[in-house]
């Protein structure tokens, strides 16, 4: 596609319930980033993958979450036992992995947890 | 341990005046800074960017400017318009990062008609 495709747009989930949230990536793009945006709060930083080279988790806020990306181009950020403080807004981004360039957004996941 | 701040939640500006977005940096090895622009509901999109080697770049009627004795850059709209009210996010990557990108906390730009 020309953008990167975040699906579900929405998800509503009970506590402890697991979700799957997927990211389509530009195609050719080879780094992908997770992000989070909680209410009235920045971006922070989840994940991050180049290439084949091991991922950035250093943002992963507890073992409850976890990512991986296939084939080197969609990637599904996972989060167990989902509790109410992980309602936020996931943001996926991809960019072409040059060196200074910039990092293209998709819509983003709004992840509400009941 | 934040390392990129925007001090400011938000600025009112009127319309056809200039608008002056604020960020400061911790991390003097950043060698790459951004500006996005976010609606509600939308993704974050691009808008203009600066290497570590310039102290300014304009596109249009964005500008920015990199300070790096202060650890500081800004981002100049004019004129603003009302299509500017967003939120703004700043950012900053280092290639040994493997730029991932930093970013502050936002500012509500509000542009009044």
């Amino acid at each position: 596609g020309a953008g990167v495709s975040q699906s579900p747009s929405n998800k509503v989930t009970e506590k402890g319930k697991d979700v799957e949230l997927r990211c389509d990536p530009i195609s050719g793009h080879t780094a992908l980033y997770w992000y989070r945006q909680s209410l009235g709060q920045g971006l922070e930083f989840l994940i991050y993958f180049q290439g084949n080279s091991a991922p950035d988790k250093s943002g992963l806020p507890s073992d409850r979450f976890s990512a991986e990306r296939t084939g080197g181009s969609v990637s599904t950020l996972t989060i167990q036992r989902t509790q109410q403080e992980d309602s936020a807004v996931y943001l996926c981004a991809s960019s072409s992995g040059l060196i200074n360039t910039e990092a293209f957004f998709g819509q983003g996941t709004r992840l509400t947890v009941v | 341990d934040q390392q990129v701040k925007q001090n400011s939640p938000s600025l009112s500006v009127q319309e056809g005046r200039i608008s002056i977005l604020n960020c400061d940096y911790t991390n003097s090895m950043f060698d790459y800074f951004l500006w996005y622009k976010k609606y509600p509901a939308e993704g974050p999109t691009f808008l203009i960017s600066i290497s570590s080697i310039k102290d300014k770049n304009e596109d249009g009627r964005f500008t920015v400017f990199l300070n790096k004795s202060a650890k500081h850059l800004s981002l100049h709209i004019v004129p603003s318009q009302p299509g500017d009210s967003a939120v703004y996010f700043c950012a900053a990557s280092r290639v040994e990062y493997g730029n991932k990108l930093v970013f502050g906390a936002g500012t509500i730009l509000r542009v009044k008609s």
